[in-house]
């Protein structure tokens, strides 16, 4: 079982590219989103999605887009990045309030440095 | 706007001692999660506490949940080097925003010999 899967590790940008993280579940989560983490912030929303078609925006998605055409896919698209964008990034994914199992899992992160 | 505060931001323990991290939010939720990171590693899942009065324990590790003062309180009792590591508390928004987390700063614990 693979759980979130998160792609690419590591990655290095220039001020001005784009780029897209990538975010593969296979446990049939409804629920994905994805947030970044800052030194000493904590973690911050970016997007959120509750299904396919569906998406909304969180605390910080100024920069960044979403789309999701599958239940196990949510790529995160960096437009043009800048190098307040460097991060890390992590996706999750959970079910539905109720539903079996009440763990948001989260992927093993990716780190992005824009130059 | 959901706010989560932790406290304390850095904590240096001896091994054997106890001590407490403290999670404060500021709206009303019924659905508060606690997380463990290492360094250069994702967060692994320690506890999800679901209503008020809610206590978990695993291991040297216990998680309580009370929702009418807004606080949740992660207990280490006879800290041993392994605990090391970052913490951190997550508040859902729960109804509509069900899985939006709000995380607190985390708290950064060294456990000393």
């Amino acid at each position: 079982n693979a759980g979130v899967t998160q792609t690419p590790k590591f990655q290095v940008l220039k001020t001005g590219q784009s780029m897209t993280l990538q975010c593969a579940q296979d446990m049939n989560h409804e629920y994905m989103s994805w947030y970044r983490q800052d030194p000493g912030m904590g973690l911050r929303l970016i997007h959120y999605s509750v299904g396919a078609g569906i998406t909304d925006q969180g605390e910080v998605p100024n920069g960044y887009n979403v789309s999701r055409s599958t239940t196990e896919d949510f790529p995160l698209r960096l437009l043009s990045a800048a190098p307040s964008q460097t991060s890390v990034y992590f996706c999750a994914s959970s079910s539905p309030a109720g539903a079996f199992g009440n763990t948001i899992y989260f992927g093993e992160g990716s780190w992005l440095t824009v130059v | 706007e959901l706010k989560v505060e932790q406290n304390p931001l850095f904590l240096s323990m001896q091994e054997g001692k106890n001590y407490t991290i403290y999670c404060n939010y500021s709206t009303t939720s019924d659905r508060l999660y606690w997380y463990r990171q290492d360094p250069g590693k994702s967060l692994e899942s320690l506890f999800v506490l679901l209503s008020n009065g809610a206590v978990k324990q695993e291991g040297r590790l216990m998680a309580s949940l009370d929702t009418k003062a807004r606080l949740s309180t992660l207990h280490i009792t006879a800290a041993v080097h392994d605990l090391s590591a970052t913490y951190f508390c997550a508040v859902d928004g729960g109804g509509t925003s069900y899985g939006k987390l709000t995380f607190g700063q985390g708290t950064i614990l060294t456990v000393h010999p």
